[in-house]
C-alpha cells in the first residue's frame, strides 16, 4: 500500500498567488516526521519544511507553511506569494521509525508546480 | 558549508564498463545515502551508511557496490549495468542521530545513461 500520496501530478499557479500542494500519508506509528522537498530541473533535492507528529503548531519556514491535520493524515504544503523560481517538482516524504540505521524517508509521487508570469 | 558534492554530473557507460560515482560532504554528517530516481518518479533508497558501516541495503543488485572510505566520502561502484539502470543517482547525508526531524541534504545527482 502506498504510504505517501500526492494526488496532483501537475499544478499551475499565477505568480504572486498562494498555492496548496496536497499530501496524505498512511502510518500506524504514533511518532513520525513529515518533510517537503523541492526538486528543480537541476536535480538537487532541496529541504523546505518539516513537521513532527507531536508538534502542536503547524510548521512555517518563510513563504512555506505546512497545514498539518493529524486526524485526516494530511500534511499539505502552502506556498505564499508564488515566484517564478518556485516552478519545480515537490515531494512529500515521511519518516516512520528511526534508529541508528539512518533516516528512512519514503517519498510520495511528487507534484510538478508551474508558476505563470 | 552545507553542500553535498557529487561527481560526475553526467555519465554514459556501456554494459561491460566499470565506473564509480563519488559523493563528498564536509558537514560532519555521520549518515550517508544513495538514492536512485527514474524519470518522473520519486527517489528510491538504495543504501544507507551509518557511522561508516553499511546499515541498510534495499535489495539492490550486486552490480551496484557501495563503499564508504571515511565519514566524508561515499562511492558507488558500477559494473555490468543494464540499460534499465539508467537514472539519476542522488547522494544524501544527515547528521546520523535518531531524531525524527533529522533532515537529509542532497547532492545534485549523477545522471547515468547505460548503453
Amino acid at each position: 500500500a502506498q504510504k505517501i500520496t500526492q494526488t496532483q501530478p501537475g499544478m499551475f499557479v499565477q505568480e504572486k498567488e498562494a498555492v496548496t500542494l496536497d499530501c496524505t500519508y498512511d502510518t500506524s506509528d504514533q511518532s513520525y516526521g513529515l518533510f517537503w522537498y523541492k526538486q528543480p530541473s537541476s536535480g538537487e533535492m532541496i529541504f523546505l519544511i518539516y513537521q513532527g507528529s507531536y508538534d502542536e503548531q503547524n510548521a512555517t519556514e518563510g513563504r512555506y507553511s505546512l497545514n498539518f491535520q493529524k486526524a485526516r493524515k494530511s500534511a499539505n504544503l502552502v506556498i505564499s506569494a508564488s515566484q517564478l523560481g518556485d516552478s519545480a517538482m515537490y515531494f512529500c516524504a515521511m519518516r516512520e521509525t528511526w534508529d541508528n540505521a539512518g533516516n528512512m524517508l519514503t517519498f510520495g509521487g511528487g507534484t510538478r508546480l508551474m508558476v505563470k508570469p | 558549508d552545507t553542500e553535498v558534492t557529487q561527481t560526475p554530473k553526467h555519465l554514459v557507460m556501456g554494459m561491460t564498463n566499470k565506473k564509480s560515482l563519488k559523493c563528498e560532504q564536509h558537514m560532519g554528517h555521520r549518515a550517508m545515502y544513495w538514492y536512485k530516481q527514474k524519470a518522473k518518479k520519486p527517489p528510491e533508497l538504495m543504501f544507507v551508511y551509518s557511522y561508516e558501516k553499511l546499515s541498510i541495503n534495499e535489495s539492490v543488485p550486486s552490480r551496484f557496490s557501495p563503499e564508504c572510505p571515511n565519514s566524508s566520502l561515499l562511492n558507488l561502484h558500477l559494473h555490468a549495468l543494464q540499460p534499465e539502470d539508467s537514472a539519476l543517482y542522488l547522494c544524501a547525508s544527515s547528521q546520523g542521530g535518531v531524531g525524527r526531524g533529522e533532515k537529509l541534504f542532497f547532492g545534485s545527482g549523477t545522471q547515468l545513461s547505460v548503453l
